[in-house]
């Protein structure tokens, strides 16, 4: 099976341009979430998506968002990017039925804001 | 407010000591506690889960809900554990993971 994918996985930026980092889960896998990894404040939960619906949001300003689609691949957008968006995305999927569902992780996009 | 604490950046011992890497938490109902572990040049992954009372690679963790402790335990570390080690919850009806800073345990020959 494969795992979990995610595109790109670098990507170099400018401040205040827009950005949109892409997630395909494990097949059969129908929860989504998204996290940012940086150095200073560790994995942070971003948002989490089940069935195309946001289930979950973590507390990112709201040019941070994201969504998901029907197959289950999801995407996740940012907008005026800033310097302190520079990190590492993280997405993970699981089945999503119960919290206690195995999160698979993917490789991470890179991203670097100049 | 839900937070987890991993009060060790880093661990250090020889192959063949005992390992303990902390995990407490704080969190009003009841959660489910995770460990994961990222190897170098590797994606995160799961360790284990309280829920499965399960022992993976010689580890285990015992939940203390008195304590609010979820430490991470091995009674011989082997230089392949080296690797950076996060404890995590996660609440009722959600998929989303609240992570500790992490562990970074560094086993040596």
């Amino acid at each position: 099976k494969a795992g979990v994918t995610q595109t790109p996985r670098y990507l170099i930026k400018t401040r205040g341009q827009q950005v949109t980092l892409s997630c395909s889960p494990i097949s059969g896998h129908r929860s989504v979430s998204w996290y940012q990894q940086t150095p200073g404040q560790g994995l942070q939960f971003l948002f989490e998506y089940f069935s195309e619906t946001q289930r979950n949001k973590g507390n990112f300003p709201g040019r941070f968002s994201g969504r998901q689609f029907s197959n289950s691949r999801s995407e996740m957008n940012v907008s005026t990017l800033e310097l302190g968006d520079s990190a590492l995305y993280l997405c993970a999927s699981s089945l999503g039925g119960t919290n206690t569902d195995t999160q698979y992780f993917g490789p991470g996009t890179r991203l670097t804001v100049l | 407010a839900q937070r987890v604490t991993q009060p060790e950046k880093l661990l250090s011992v020889f192959k063949g000591a005992p390992v303990e890497l902390k995990c407490n938490y704080s969190y009003s109902g009841s959660p489910e506690l995770f460990w994961y572990v990222q190897y170098s040049r590797q994606r995160l992954q799961l360790l284990l889960r309280h829920i499965s009372r399960e022992s993976i690679k010689g580890f285990t963790a015992d939940l203390n809900k008195g304590e609010t402790s979820f430490h991470l335990k091995k009674p011989f570390a082997q230089e392949e554990d080296s690797a950076m080690y996060y404890c995590a919850l996660s609440s009722y009806n959600t998929d989303k993971l609240i992570f500790g800073t992490g562990t970074r345990l560094q086993v040596f020959p």
